[in-house]
Formats: structure tokens, sequence, C-alpha cells
């Protein structure tokens, strides 16, 4: 069973940086795809960064472009964001999501909440 | 960024029906489709993948067609567990998300 599990929820302050993991099981890890996906509260869901199998290739969404790294170490099926210059409306639930063969998202965690106030 | 326009942005329907929710790209996608459930407090789980494929354990009363910038996902006798947002998304060029459609049992 495929199993995606996202951690590092918390509040922090405007400027400040924060770090996401999303551990992976039941499944290669090392053969796919994966993506950060964040949701604000009552909001739609954006597509925010994503990353080859073999960490060849990355990109982003506009909006976190030169804030926001995606990264991952297929040694230890985790899946990382690195998030600087946090803003307020960086405030969503942040979900990790597996790519299929194509760019649509064929498994999700469970997402993990990050709010950026002061 | 090819924009994804959904509607309605709610529905209310009855146990039984069949209801429609539509999908319209800014441009063509060539099939490049996903629908997506969202059920309160979870994650979005796939639906359809290549704008009429099922997913697997996806019953089989989704259904999804469409092409070029139109899209539709048709959920027959509507039960009270389909009850959930809908969403759906491109996936031609970097992935963008519609703004959802809200399901709920009349």
């Amino acid at each position: 069973e495929v199993q995606l599990v996202e951690s590092g929820e918390g509040l922090v302050q405007p400027g400040s940086s924060m770090k996401l993991s999303c551990v992976a099981s039941g499944f290669t890890f090392s053969n796919y795809g994966m993506n950060w996906i964040r949701q604000a509260p009552k909001k739609g869901l954006e597509w925010i960064a994503l990353i080859y199998y073999d960490s060849s290739s990355k990109y982003y969404a506009d909006s976190v472009k030169g804030r926001f790294t995606i990264s991952r170490d297929n040694s230890k099926n985790t899946l990382y964001l690195e998030m600087n210059s946090l803003r307020s409306e960086d405030t969503a639930m942040y979900y990790c999501a597996k790519a299929s063969s194509l760019w649509y998202f064929d498994f999700w965690g469970p997402g993990t909440m990050v709010t950026v106030s002061s | 960024d090819i924009q994804m326009t959904q509607s309605p942005a709610s529905l209310s329907a009855s146990l039984g029906e069949t209801v429609t929710i539509e999908c319209r790209a800014s441009e063509d996608i060539y099939n490049g489709l996903a629908w997506y459930q969202q059920k309160p407090g979870k994650s979005p789980q796939l639906l359809i993948y290549n704008a009429n494929s099922l997913h697997t354990g996806v019953p089989s009363r989704f259904s999804g067609s469409g092409s070029g910038t139109q899209y539709s996902l048709k959920i027959n006798s509507l039960q009270s567990e389909d009850v959930a947002s809908y969403f759906c998304q491109q996936y031609y060029d970097y992935p963008t998300f519609g703004g959802g459609t809200k399901l709920e049992l009349k």
C-alpha cells in the first residue's frame, strides 16, 4: 500500500524559514517523480513544485520560485521542501503527492499545515 | 499558464441522481486532464486520468469525457459517500487546477 506522510507542521513568522519532509513507503520511491501541492484554508489546490525521480530536473510555480527548494533523498525514501522568506500567503495545508508517468498525482499524503503569521 | 475554469462552483443533488461537473481549459490540453475527489478534512484522491481513464479502485459510477478544451466528470446514481469537493487538473503544461465544485446532498 502506498503511503506518504508529511511532517514539519508549524506556526512561523513572516520572513522566516521552514523545512517540510515527506516519507514514502509502499512503492519504489526512486522510480517516480514527486510533488508538493498546497491548499490555502477553504481555497483550491495549487501545485508548487516537482522533482524528477533522480533529481535531474526540478520545476516550480512562479509563486514560490526563488524562495522554495524541492529535494529528495532516495536512500531515505524522503521528499523535502525548504521554504524561505515565508509570507502570510504561504499559509496552507501542504501535501506531497506521487507523480504518475505523466504530471497527474495518483497518491497524496494527508498533508501538513503551515501557518505564517506574526 | 493554462487556466482551468470549473462549473458549477457548488451543486446540490439527490441520492440516485446523475450529476455532471464541467471543466474548461484556456487552450487545448489534448486530454491531459485528471479529476480528484476531496472529502472534508481529507487529502484529494485521484478519480480519473487522461480525461476518461478510471483510477484503480474507483467505482464505475464515475466517468470522464471530453476533448480539446472541454471536459466533464459524471457521477451516476449519486451515493451519500460522494459528498465531497471535486477538482479538475490539467497536465499538458505545468499543472493547474480548476477552482473546485462542492457537491452536497439535497
